[in-house]
């Protein structure tokens, strides 16, 4: 069962038109959920790392919080610029270091 | 801000080739990760890589695969012999600090990956 869950899985924005993406996710222990901006054929760029219940971040247009169940990503007033998968992931448990990602937003803006 | 670069940007291979993939990490990371995205599909963790030694893998990562950090820089991905279900994007990431403590800077930085296509 999905352990990280991403909706909506795409998003069409008008420019200027804000909303927000969400990360939902089921692990225990977690040590951090982490955001990431993906381009077509690209690697992940970190956007975000959130650690606890309440913590937010915040980045030129994007801002990121996180409950104990789940992730917002707002996208205030987008740009088509912003136009990208928007990636989130999990760190958790004792040991391991692998990160566990949902199947991503694909966020379109347009002019 | 230091940069993870991976070569090849892209390889075509035949079914049962071997093929090598290179990452170059940010010099003071010190937990080096492979991770696969095949075409539509989530970004799957493959192994991770630390004090030249494997600290995990997952299944996927069966005897086909294997890494190793030839020269203390470079670290390589090997498919001894690739299969048509090989063909994805494969990522590097490197980690600072493998410390579980929470507040510590846990951040993977992803390097813009190596697409490889087995015919």
């Amino acid at each position: 069962e999905d352990q990280v869950t991403q909706s909506p899985e795409a998003l069409r924005l008008q420019e200027g038109e804000s909303s927000s993406l969400n990360c939902s996710y089921t692990v225990s222990g977690l040590r951090g959920l982490f955001w990431y901006r993906q381009d077509p054929g690209k690697g992940p760029e970190f956007l975000f790392t959130l650690y606890s219940a309440g913590e937010e971040k915040e980045k030129e247009r994007l801002k990121a919080t996180l409950t104990k169940k789940e992730s917002f990503l707002h996208i205030t007033a987008p740009k088509p610029e912003d136009s990208a998968t928007y990636l989130c992931a999990v760190l958790y448990g004792g040991a391991t270091n692998k990160l566990i990602f949902g199947t991503g937003t694909l966020l379109a803006v347009q002019p | 801000e230091p940069e993870v670069t991976q070569t090849p940007s892209h390889q075509v291979t035949q079914m049962g080739q071997e093929v090598i993939l290179r990452c170059v990490p940010i010099s003071n990371h010190l937990y080096f990760y492979w991770y696969r995205q095949i075409l539509g599909q989530k970004v799957e963790f493959l192994v991770s890589f630390y004090n030249n030694e494997i600290s995990e893998k997952s299944e996927i990562f069966d005897d086909q695969f294997s890494v190793e950090r030839p020269d203390g820089s470079n670290f390589t991905l090997k498919i001894r012999s690739t299969k048509l279900e090989d063909s994805a994007m494969y990522f590097c990431a490197n980690l600072r600090s493998g410390r579980a403590i929470q507040g510590a800077k846990e951040t993977q930085y992803f390097g813009p990956g190596t697409r490889l296509l087995v015919l």
